[in-house]
């Protein structure tokens, strides 16, 4: 099974801010990563896949980098609605398909 | 628009069955595998079950390996999940989620989800 981890647990930014967050998996996944976005009460909302490309209506803000076993998920400059925890998803050796834990994007 | 609607949660009791099922519309259903996914509260994501969308292959995580089975209707547009000897654990949220397409499965559309609580 693929562990995926992801720091920190915590982001603290002030609006504006850019913000990045890191995803590491114990094996190569290539490019098969996928980055989501939860808000609290709601369903996760999709990203970015294939580590860098932007899913529909997804803002340019948000941008996704590397390969291999490290990866990152950048917010250009935060708005408000941005604040939510994300979660990155491997999809290169399954099953099980796994995600990481997580990381709180919060207000500073 | 793509919609995924779920329902069948509720509170249960350890070692009992529940059946959990997700109404899809907007879409080809026939044309994509189909996952479950949970969220034990407070916690993060976790994989559950996939099922290709001909029901060719049917995969599983580990902790629910023999207690829990995924079926579709593809005439019905509908999922299930056939959850039996459930633990306090299996306590969650379960999303169904749609595959973008077939092998590359990460998620591309969410249900609302359902709350399942096994409680004694």
């Amino acid at each position: 099974e693929i562990v995926m981890t992801q720091s920190p647990a915590t982001l603290s930014v002030s609006p504006g801010e850019r913000a990045t967050l890191s995803c590491r998996a114990s094996q190569s996944v290539s490019i098969n990563l996928a980055w989501y976005q939860q808000k609290p009460g709601q369903a996760p909302r999709l990203l970015i896949y294939g580590a860098s490309t932007r899913a529909t209506g997804i803002p340019a803000r948000f941008s996704g980098s590397g390969s291999g076993t490290e990866f990152t998920l950048t917010i250009s400059t935060l708005q408000s609605e941005d604040f939510a925890i994300y979660y990155c998803q491997q999809y290169n050796n399954w099953p099980p398909l796994t995600f990481g834990g997580g990381t709180k994007v919060e207000i500073k | 628009q793509v919609q995924l609607v779920e329902s069948g949660g509720g509170v249960v009791q350890p070692g009992r069955s529940l059946r959990l099922s997700c109404a899809a519309s907007g879409f080809t259903f026939r044309n994509y595998d189909m996952h479950w996914v949970r969220q034990a509260p407070g916690k993060g994501l976790e994989w559950v079950s996939l099922i290709w969308f001909d029901r060719s292959r049917i995969y599983y995580v580990d902790s629910v390996k023999g207690r829990f089975t995924i079926s579709r209707d593809n005439s019905k547009n509908t999922l299930y999940l056939q959850m039996n000897n459930l633990r306090v654990e299996d306590t969650a949220v379960y999303y169904c989620a749609r595959a973008a397409t077939t092998v590359t499965e990460y998620f591309d559309y969410w249900g609302q989800g359902t709350r399942v609580t096994v409680s004694s």
